[in-house]
């Protein structure tokens, strides 16, 4: 396995600007999740995919996030017209379906978004 | 609903010396239960689970966890910590069968010489 990837590591942007983020998860996993990491807190669920299917969103999604997983494999996380209070970092995880060790969660390094 | 407690938000420990770092979850259904360390500007790596089984489970890097149904904690241990330890230590719970985590707010760990 080639590890959960996510890009960019970084991004700054103007208040009011819309931003993508991109995830990779391992291969032959079909579970992708999001969460969402402010400065000393830890990660909060946003969001998870089954395949290309998007099962739960959390209350903190409010409308202006939105998350896609086309064809089941790479998903994205786009935020419109940011905020400050939406600086933070945000993870991504996989996971395979199914019991025990097989939904062990597999984190990336993370995408820190800083909005000016 | 669950949630997840750790009660120290910060450990200064001298190198060498034993560790533990506390962790309480509330759940109404039976739980798995996670440790995870993330290092600065790192993502999350996983230390230790608690699926089902023995309750005292040994992790990567010498760390060890014990559930306690009874007193719904999932405590993490190390013997003797090492200067590359100091990182932030997270503990996660979700609910059998469901893996939505949800996690602490987080420990500091700082080893000193």
């Amino acid at each position: 396995d080639t590890g959960v990837s996510q890009n960019p590591r970084h991004k700054i942007t103007k208040r009011g600007q819309n931003v993508t983020f991109r995830c990779d998860p391992i291969s032959e996993h079909n579970r992708l999740y999001w969460y969402r990491q402010t400065l000393g807190q830890g990660p909060e669920f946003l969001t998870y995919f089954q395949n290309e299917a998007q099962l739960e969103k959390s209350r903190l999604l409010s409308d202006r996030f939105s998350a896609e997983r086309p064809k089941g494999s790479f998903s994205t996380l786009e935020i419109q017209r940011t905020e400050q209070g939406d600086s933070a970092m945000y993870l991504c995880a996989s996971s395979r379906t199914g019991s025990g060790t097989k939904n062990i969660q597999y984190f990336g390094a993370g995408t820190r978004l800083s909005v000016l | 609903a669950q949630s997840v407690t750790q009660l120290d938000s910060q450990v200064p420990v001298f190198e060498e010396a034993p560790v533990e770092l506390r962790c309480n979850y509330s759940s109404s259904v039976s739980v798995y239960l996670f440790w995870y360390v993330q290092y600065p500007n790192q993502g999350l790596q996983l230390l230790l689970k608690y699926l089902s089984g023995s309750t005292l489970v040994k992790g990567i890097n010498g760390f060890e966890a014990e559930f306690n149904k009874s007193q719904t904690s999932f405590h993490l241990r190390k013997p003797s910590v090492h200067i590359s330890d100091t990182a932030e230590y997270f503990c996660a719970v979700s609910e059998g069968g469901y893996n939505k985590l949800i996690f602490g707010a987080g420990t500091r760990l700082a080893v000193h010489p």
